[in-house]
């Protein structure tokens, strides 16, 4: 069956990282352009980055650059994406998602969600 | 605030045709396709539209999609009660070399 399988939910203090996984079922991994997208409580969608697989190259937003790492394992067919020096206001449920990429991505195919709160 | 521009609502009755705009620039929607998200509360979003007018399988084709200029529409006809939900646009944005979401529409079913 088709489908993206995120961790589950994290608690964490400010100042700490997380470290969020999506478990790739019914397609290899590597043939896969995989994102991150967050929402925050009450509020809209905000993409964070994605891999580009057929150049290789991963695209982050310029609101995460430098905070936001995207890796993979391509053995077990599972994406990850760590956020550092977390703030309160990174609360969020956090979607891995991945589709087409012709010339805007677009995501046939989302996870559940992993809820992330930053609370001391 | 979002680089894509969407009402924060919308609405009409049972039947009824509504249309959802997404206002961007020369360097969003005006150089690259729109796609177009439907998510209820809770839920993760779900694929409407993608290359501006283009429905996955499995959408209804109450669904369509338009585009002109620096501007996109989705129009939803023959409205329903299961309609009622968050919409969102999004596209690519060569200056930010990213990919950027409207902040989102919620259309209530009356």
């Amino acid at each position: 069956q088709d489908q993206l399988v995120q961790s589950g939910a994290e608690v964490k203090k400010p100042g700490a990282s997380v470290k969020v996984s999506c478990k790739v079922f019914g397609y290899n991994l590597n043939e896969l352009s995989m994102h991150w997208v967050r929402q925050a409580p009450g509020k809209g969608l905000e993409w964070m980055g994605g891999l580009h697989r057929e150049d290789g190259k991963t695209f982050y937003a310029q609101n995460f650059q430098g905070r936001v790492t995207m890796t993979e394992d391509t053995s077990t067919d599972t994406t990850y994406m760590e956020l550092r020096s977390l703030r309160y206001d990174d609360t969020a449920v956090y979607f891995c998602a991945t589709g087409g990429w012709m010339v805007t991505p677009s995501f046939d195919f989302w996870g559940q969600g992993t809820l992330v709160t930053v609370s001391s | 605030q979002s680089v894509l521009t969407q009402p924060p609502s919308a609405s009409g009755t049972p039947g009824q045709r509504v249309t959802i705009s997404c206002s961007g620039s020369t360097s969003s929607i005006g150089s690259n396709t729109v796609t177009w998200y439907q998510q209820f509360p809770g839920t993760a979003p779900k694929l409407l539209i993608y290359s501006n007018n283009q429905r996955p399988s499995g959408v209804p084709d109450r669904f369509s999609g338009s585009k002109s200029g620096t501007s996109a529409s989705l129009a939803i006809g023959g409205l329903q009660s299961e309609d009622e939900a968050d919409y969102y646009c999004a596209t690519w944005d060569d200056s930010l070399k990213g990919l950027v979401f409207g902040g989102g529409t919620k259309l209530t079913v009356l």
